[in-house]
């Protein structure tokens, strides 16, 4: 059964600075990988999708990157807002039966 | 616009009730989810559909039910026969090409249920 971990459970910094969240998993038979935010309260917003064929994916500030084989991912945040504090969620792929998800980084970003 | 809706955001039910949480999307979407997210814990799947009329466990499939009647629809019921029926509920979709791939999956606002 799939297994995912993410390190660290918590982070606070200072606005600006880049940051990265790590997202690990134990079974590497995965079609792709998802990165969401969640906001307090409210449900998942779709960050960045890789594909198990892909090493990496963009989307503005973020950058996320996928290594398969040893079952790791990464999301970098770029140059860090306030608005960026949310909880950050990863969730390999295996099937049409749904994701499996981490707990989760909690970001704090201080003005 | 298309997305998911679910309603109502907030429910509260005494203890020994049934309760049905209703998940609508209009995304045209084949497959769709069931997670529950208990504080300090991870989403964890209760039920999936990949197409209408059939639906399947997930982890923690016991004390809940669902039926797939309709492509845009996926109501869940809290039955009386789970234990802990208090958690946040939130209700997915995604496109399904029937390959066993996984699609990017999209979220709904989620449901808070309060059993006293």
């Amino acid at each position: 059964k799939q297994e995912v971990t993410q390190i660290p459970a918590a982070l606070s910094v200072p606005e600006g600075e880049n940051l990265v969240l790590n997202c690990s998993f134990t079974d590497s038979a995965i079609y792709n990988l998802q990165w969401f935010r969640q906001d307090p309260g409210k449900g998942l917003t779709s960050l960045l999708l890789i594909q198990s064929s892909q090493r990496e994916q963009t989307s503005g500030r973020l950058n996320a990157s996928l290594d398969k084989s040893s079952g790791r991912s990464t999301l970098y945040i770029a140059a860090s807002q306030p608005g960026d504090s949310a909880t950050y969620l990863c969730a390999p792929g295996g099937g049409a039966d749904g994701l499996t998800f981490g707990k989760g980084t909690h970001l704090i970003i201080q003005p | 616009d298309g997305g998911i809706t679910q309603s109502p955001k907030y429910l509260f039910r005494k203890e020994g009730q049934n309760v049905t949480l209703s998940c609508e999307q209009n995304l045209n979407h084949d497959a769709m989810y069931w997670y529950r997210q208990d504080p300090g814990q991870g989403l964890r799947l209760i039920y999936y559909s990949q197409i209408v009329n059939d639906f399947q466990k997930g982890d923690i499939a016991e004390g809940y039910s669902v039926s797939r009647e309709k492509k845009e629809s996926f109501p869940l019921t809290v039955t009386s026969a789970q234990k802990n029926p208090t958690a946040f509920y939130l209700c997915a979709s995604s496109p399904f090409s029937g390959t066993g791939r996984q699609y990017e999956q999209y979220f709904g606002p989620g449901t808070r249920l309060t059993v006293t």
